[in-house]
């Protein structure tokens, strides 16, 4: 079975960037899938932010667009959340997931609160 | 976007029948593709997939769980009702850039 475990600081300072992780095991992310990021916003909220593709083309959330990087390291089965110029607002619990319609497998998630 | 509008809440009791809506702002099918899945989240756990395409039983998935709609209006039925079933239940979409909505937490009467 897939299984997907993100990584990560927990607290980041406005304007700076957030970075994550996601470890995948299970199955190898070169072979299919797209594997994507998601987050749930305090409130319960949740958004698609982006998938990279088993090939490693990229699509993101057009109102991400210009803040985000999802990029990946097939050597170690991994994938990365880059989110640029970070705010309060963004400040969420952040999965990543196998798949993209619909999201088969999800990671525990990790909280990541954006404060000074 | 397409904005899907799911009920805050439902309470229903043990062994009954639940439904729970998710309407769209627009149609979410292609042709024989209906683009609504469905998905439980516990308190402090992730999202699990219940239902693909509308209709279809996720792996591991209880047959007490079942979906329908086509369009715009999509039903999630768990029927009978369980303990283990009380959790927030949500749609999401994948006919455009994917979106998910609200939520509806499940209540026992």
């Amino acid at each position: 079975e897939i299984q997907l475990q993100e990584s990560g600081p927990g607290l980041v300072k406005p304007s700076q960037s957030l970075s994550l992780t996601c470890s995948v095991t299970g199955y190898t992310i070169t072979s299919g899938y797209d594997w994507s990021w998601i987050r749930k916003f305090p409130g319960n909220k949740m958004e698609w932010m982006g998938y990279i593709s088993y090939s490693g083309s990229t699509n993101y959330n057009p109102s991400l667009k210009s803040r985000i990087s999802i990029t990946r390291d097939t050597s170690k089965n991994q994938f990365f959340l880059q989110l640029n110029s970070v705010t309060t607002e963004d400040t969420a619990t952040y999965y990543c997931a196998s798949g993209s319609a619909p999201f088969d497998y999800w990671g525990q998630g990790v909280m990541v609160t954006v404060s000074s | 976007d397409i904005v899907l509008t799911q009920s805050p809440a439902l309470a229903v009791s043990l062994g009954q029948r639940a439904t729970i809506s998710c309407r769209a702002s627009q149609s979410v099918s292609i042709s024989r593709y209906n683009l609504m899945h469905w998905y439980q989240q516990k308190p402090g756990q992730q999202p699990k997939l219940l239902i693909y395409r509308a209709s279809n039983l996720a792996s591991g998935i209880p047959a007490r769980f079942s979906g329908s709609g086509s369009g715009t209006d999509f039903t999630l039925t768990i029927n009978p009702v369980q303990a283990d079933d009380i959790a927030t239940y949500y749609c999401q979409q994948s006919r455009e850039s994917p979106t998910f909505g609200a939520g509806t937490k499940l209540e026992l009467k």
